[in-house]
């Protein structure tokens, strides 16, 4: 397996554009995560789904972030439209069931201008 | 409320001398405790997991539910350890949000 895979690696944008950041779980894996990652704030976790389905969001920062799966090997973190405080790297990890090992993603490091 | 407090940011030794990265946590009923670890600018990835028991790269961590404590330890280390480290529990009560801790950030000096 190939691991879970994000895209892209590295994004720089322009504040007020929307950014899409995108993961593939591991095949199998019912769960999946998205973190976000800063000097500041360390690693939080910004919501997570079981089978595709939202099971909590309360990390989510704001309206502007929001996060879709629609099937079981592909999910979507979306911030419209960004600024520069959500410049961080952004973590997709999965695992087999959710008290089980995380697999995380290379990450997709955000800088909004 | 469950917790993991990394108490240390920055833990600097010099090769070959012992490291500890502490972690305590709370938690009620068993805990199940994972480190992670993040080499520079890469994914975090699972270093080892408490239930099973074994060594990794030279670390081990012990459970001590008296202490509530999941200390990774290594008794010489080693440049290539330099890395950040995380604690973390998978799961809180009846939902599997997880809590990490804040990370250690471990540097080995030559």
């Amino acid at each position: 397996d190939a691991g879970v895979i994000q895209s892209p690696r590295h994004e720089v944008t322009e504040m007020g554009q929307e950014v899409t950041l995108r993961c593939k779980p591991i095949s199998g894996h019912d769960y999946l995560f998205w973190y976000r990652q800063t000097m500041m704030r360390g690693l939080e976790l910004l919501i997570y789904f079981n089978n595709n389905v939202p099971i909590d969001d309360s990390g989510m920062p704001e309206d502007r972030f929001s996060a879709k799966m629609p099937n079981a090997s592909f999910s979507t973190l979306k911030i419209q439209p960004s600024e520069p405080r959500d410049s961080a790297v952004y973590f997709c990890a999965s695992s087999p069931q959710g008290n089980q090992p995380q697999h995380f993603g290379d990450g997709t490091r955000l800088s909004i201008l | 409320a469950q917790r993991v407090t990394q108490p240390e940011k920055l833990l600097s030794v010099f090769k070959g001398a012992p490291v500890e990265l502490k972690c305590n946590y709370s938690y009620s009923g068993s805990p199940e405790l994972f480190w992670y670890v993040q080499y520079s600018r890469q994914r975090l990835q699972l270093l080892l997991r408490h239930i099973s028991r074994e060594s990794i790269k030279g670390f081990t961590a012990d459970l001590n539910k008296g202490e509530t404590s999941f200390h990774l330890k290594k008794p010489f280390a080693q440049e290539e350890d330099s890395a950040m480290y995380y604690c973390a529990l998978p799961s809180s009560g009846g939902s599997y949000i997880p809590t990490f801790g804040r990370g250690t950030s471990l540097i080995v000096h030559p």
